[in-house]
C-alpha cells in the first residue's frame, strides 16, 4: 500500500547542521504534501505542508523543497536542535481524498549537542 | 482547547478477543480518522467517519469496525484479535474542509 518512499531510516546530526529527509511519490493524483514530526509516546504532529502549486514552503528554521517533475519532497532543518531529535514522516493525499494520508516509513532524527 | 484524546492509552489482549478503542475529536472538528502505526512505521489508514458514516476505507479487513456518535467521537472495534493486530492505533480528527489532521497520542494495543 506504501505510496511514498522515505530516506534515510535514520539521520545523526551535529548542532547547528542541517538535517536533510527526502520523501518520492507515485500517485500523479496526489496535491498535499505534508511532514509530521512525532516524539516518543506522542501522536504525529504537522509541521510544514505544501502543495504542488509552489517548489518551495518555509516556515522558521523548517523548509519543504518540491519537485513535481520528479515527484519528489524533501525537508530541510537548518540550524538543527537536539530538540529537533524526534522521528519524521512524509505523507501526500488527494485534495478530495485528503483522509486517506499516505506516510513514509518515517526518518529517526538524533541531533548531537 | 482539547486536542484529539483517546483511551485508553494502553492495553493488552489475548489472540481472538475482541477489543474497543475510543476518540473524541478537537474541538471544532466533526471528521474522525483511525490509523494504525506498527512499530517503526508509518501510520497506515483505516477509515474515516463523517456524519456518524465511515466515508472512506483504508485496507484493512472487516474485522476492523467503527462508529461515530452525535457528538462526533468516535470508536474503534476489532474482532478475533490476531498478533499482528499489536501496534499504536491513532484518530485523527479534522475540518471536513481542510486536510490538516490532528492526532491524539494513540492507544497502544498490545495482542499476546
Amino acid at each position: 500500500q506504501q505510496q511514498v518512499k522515505q530516506s534515510p531510516q535514520s539521520l545523526i546530526v551535529q548542532k547547528g547542521g542541517i538535517s536533510i529527509i527526502n520523501c518520492a511519490y507515485e500517485n500523479t493524483a496526489f496535491d498535499y504534501f505534508p511532514w509530521y514530526q512525532q516524539f516518543p509516546g506522542k501522536g504525529p504532529a504537522l509541521l510544514i505542508a505544501i502543495r504542488p502549486d509552489v517548489s518551495e514552503k518555509k516556515e522558521g528554521r523548517f523548509t519543504i523543497s518540491f519537485n513535481k517533475s520528479a515527484k519528489q519532497f524533501s525537508l530541510h532543518i537548518m540550524d538543527s536542535q537536539p530538540g529537533d531529535s524526534a522521528t519524521y514522516f512524509c505523507a501526500a493525499s488527494g485534495d478530495y481524498n485528503n483522509n486517506d494520508m499516505r506516510f513514509g516509513a518515517g526518518t529517526r532524527l538524533t541531533v548531537k549537542p | 482547547d482539547a486536542g484529539v484524546t483517546q483511551s485508553p492509552t494502553h492495553l493488552i489482549k489475548t489472540r481472538g478477543q475482541q477489543v474497543t478503542l475510543r476518540c473524541s475529536p478537537k474541538s471544532g472538528h466533526d471528521t474522525v480518522s483511525w490509523y494504525q502505526q506498527a512499530l517503526g512505521q508509518g501510520p497506515q489508514f483505516i477509515f474515516q467517519y463523517y456524519e456518524e458514516e465511515e466515508r472512506q476505507r483504508g485496507n484493512f479487513p472487516d474485522r476492523f469496525s467503527g462508529h461515530q456518535f452525535p457528538n462526533y467521537s468516535s470508536e474503534l472495534n476489532v474482532n478475533a484479535l490476531l498478533l499482528g493486530d499489536s501496534a499504536l492505533y491513532l484518530c485523527a480528527s479534522s475540518p471536513m474542509r481542510f486536510s490538516t489532521l490532528h492526532f491524539g497520542n494513540g492507544t497502544r494495543l498490545t495482542v499476546t
